[in-house]
């Protein structure tokens, strides 16, 4: 069975540590979207890679946050330095986009972060 | 540019009553929309979706969800409520061709009453 995987699951970490946040996306895929979702903002899409290339990191902060593929079968995500405002869950997706995929794409579990 | 609208943020019905969720969208060129759901910590999981075939899409768990063009509409039913179906459920929608990024709603939980 197919699936999206996300490391770690949990994360509690002070204020000011670096965070880094691992997706091996679905064999095949070759678009992968990081998204963020808290309370008050909903599901916010912060980057998403096609063919490991960057398209779009508009809604990413720059100063703290970056993201990366090294790899077809890596992404990563890392914040530093980390803030209490960055507690969120941050869930990877992947997918193959065009007209047979219909531009689904599947989520993963999720990164639950904690900044304290 | 594309945004969906879900009216809502908490709907609870009966079990075994008819469950109606609303979304609204707003896309400057033919779009694709989906109805993901959320059950309690985990990730989002893929209901249905439309890609401009059949205007009327059925989906898993016994979901089905029909695209309105002159309404802008894309909402999400079920006849019957079972209380498995309590959960979140988000709307979204992403351009037919090129920008594949999707845009989602700000989510409707649903609460099944025994």
């Amino acid at each position: 069975d197919a699936r999206v995987t996300q490391t770690p699951r949990h994360k509690v970490t002070e204020m000011g540590q670096e965070v880094t946040m691992r997706c091996q996306p679905i064999l095949g895929h070759n678009t992968v979207f990081w998204y963020r979702q808290t309370m008050m903002q909903g599901l916010e899409l912060l980057a998403y890679f096609r063919n490991r290339a960057p398209l779009d990191d508009s809604g990413m902060p720059k100063d703290r946050f970056s993201a990366e593929m090294p790899d077809a079968t890596l992404a990563t995500l890392k914040i530093q330095p980390s803030e209490p405002r960055d507690s969120a869950v941050y869930f990877c997706a992947s997918g193959l986009p065009g007209i047979r995929s219909g531009n689904t794409i599947y989520f993963g579990e999720g990164s639950w972060l904690t900044v304290v | 540019a594309q945004s969906v609208t879900q009216l809502g943020s908490h709907v609870s019905v009966s079990e075994g009553a008819l469950v109606l969720l609303r979304c609204n969208y707003s896309s400057s060129v033919p779009p694709y929309l989906f109805w993901y759901v959320q059950y309690p910590n985990q990730g989002l999981q893929l209901l249905l979706k439309y890609t401009s075939a059949a205007t009327l899409v059925k989906g898993i768990n016994g979901f089905e969800a029909e695209f309105k063009k002159s309404e802008t509409s894309f909402h999400l039913t079920k006849p019957s409520a079972h209380m498995s179906d309590a959960a979140e459920y988000f709307c979204a929608v992403s351009a037919n061709f090129g920008n594949e990024k999707l845009t989602f709603g700000t989510g409707t939980r649903l609460t099944i009453i025994p």
